[in-house]
C-alpha cells in the first residue's frame, strides 16, 4: 500500500529549514528516501532500519519512528541544490528483497 | 553509492515496433533488480520485479507479453517493449538491489530512459 506524503509541496528561502513527512498504515521494515530533479532518475539520500540505524547524505537527516509508522526527512539550512521532488519508499519486510512502495512525493522549490 | 547504468537514455520509434531498454549494475551484483514507468509528475509506478535464473513478477494491470523482462546474469536486466504504441511513451527507470550488512536492501535507480512512440 502506497505511503502518504506530506506536503505536496514547499517552497523555501536558502537557508530555511524544512520537513517532510512519510506515514504508512502497515508496519514497516525499512524507509528509504530519494530526491529526484527534473528529467532524471530519483536519487539514493538515506535508508532507515528497523531498529534505529540509519545511513545518511550529507547535511540531510531523518528520522523513523516505528510505532507510529511513520519517516519524517529534514531538510536544514536548505541549499539550491536541495530542489527536487523527494520520495520516500516504504519495505514491509526482509522477505520484499528490496521491494519499494513509493509514496506521491513532495516538490521543494529553494528560492535565493 | 552503487552505479546502475541504463542504456539507450532515448529513443524514438514508430509505433509497432519493439524495443529493447538494458539495466546493468557496474559494480555490484544484483540478484533482483526493478522496473518502473514514471508518467510527469508523478510518483513511480512499479511494473515489475525481474530475478536472476528465474521469471519476473509482474504487478497487477501490467500486460508480461507487451513488458518482456529478461534477468540474463547477476549485472544485467533487460525491458523489451513489444509492438509498442504511443501510450507506451513514458519514462522507464530500472533499479537495482543492493543487500547490505544485516540483510537491509538498498535500492539504486538507472539514470532512465526516455521512450517516445510516434
Amino acid at each position: 500500500q502506497q505511503p502518504v506524503q506530506s506536503p505536496q509541496a514547499v517552497i523555501l528561502r536558502e537557508g530555511e529549514d524544512a520537513v517532510i513527512n512519510c506515514s504508512s498504515s502497515k508496519a514497516l521494515y525499512s524507509v528509504h528516501w530519494y530526491r529526484q530533479k527534473h528529467g532524471e532518475a530519483p536519487v539514493f539520500l538515506m535508508i532507515l532500519l528497523k531498529g534505529g540505524e540509519q545511513k545518511g547524505h550529507e547535511k540531510i537527516s531523518a528520522s523513523f519512528n516505528e510505532k507510529k509508522q511513520q519517516s519524517s526527512l529534514y531538510l536544514t539550512a536548505s541549499q539550491l541544490s536541495y530542489s527536487g521532488t523527494y520520495f520516500c519508499g516504504t519495505e514491509q519486510g526482509p522477505d520484499s528483497w528490496g521491494k519499494l512502495q513509493f509514496g506521491a512525493g513532495t516538490q521543494v522549490v529553494v528560492t535565493p | 553509492g552503487a552505479v546502475v547504468s541504463q542504456h539507450p537514455s532515448r529513443v524514438i520509434c514508430k509505433s509497432g515496433t519493439s524495443v529493447k531498454i538494458e539495466c546493468r549494475s557496474l559494480d555490484f551484483q544484483a540478484t533482483t533488480m526493478f522496473w518502473y514507468r514514471q508518467f510527469p509528475k508523478q510518483s513511480l509506478m512499479l511494473m515489475a520485479t525481474s530475478n536472476e535464473g528465474s521469471k519476473a513478477t509482474y504487478e497487477q494491470g501490467v500486460e508480461k507479453d507487451k513488458f518482456l523482462i529478461n534477468h540474463a546474469s547477476l549485472t544485467l536486466s533487460t525491458l523489451t517493449v513489444t509492438s509498442a504504441h504511443p501510450e507506451d511513451s513514458s519514462f522507464y527507470i530500472c533499479s537495482a538491489v543492493h543487500t547490505i550488512a544485516g540483510g537491509y536492501n538498498e535500492q539504486f535507480f538507472g539514470p532512465g530512459t526516455r521512450l517516445t512512440v510516434l
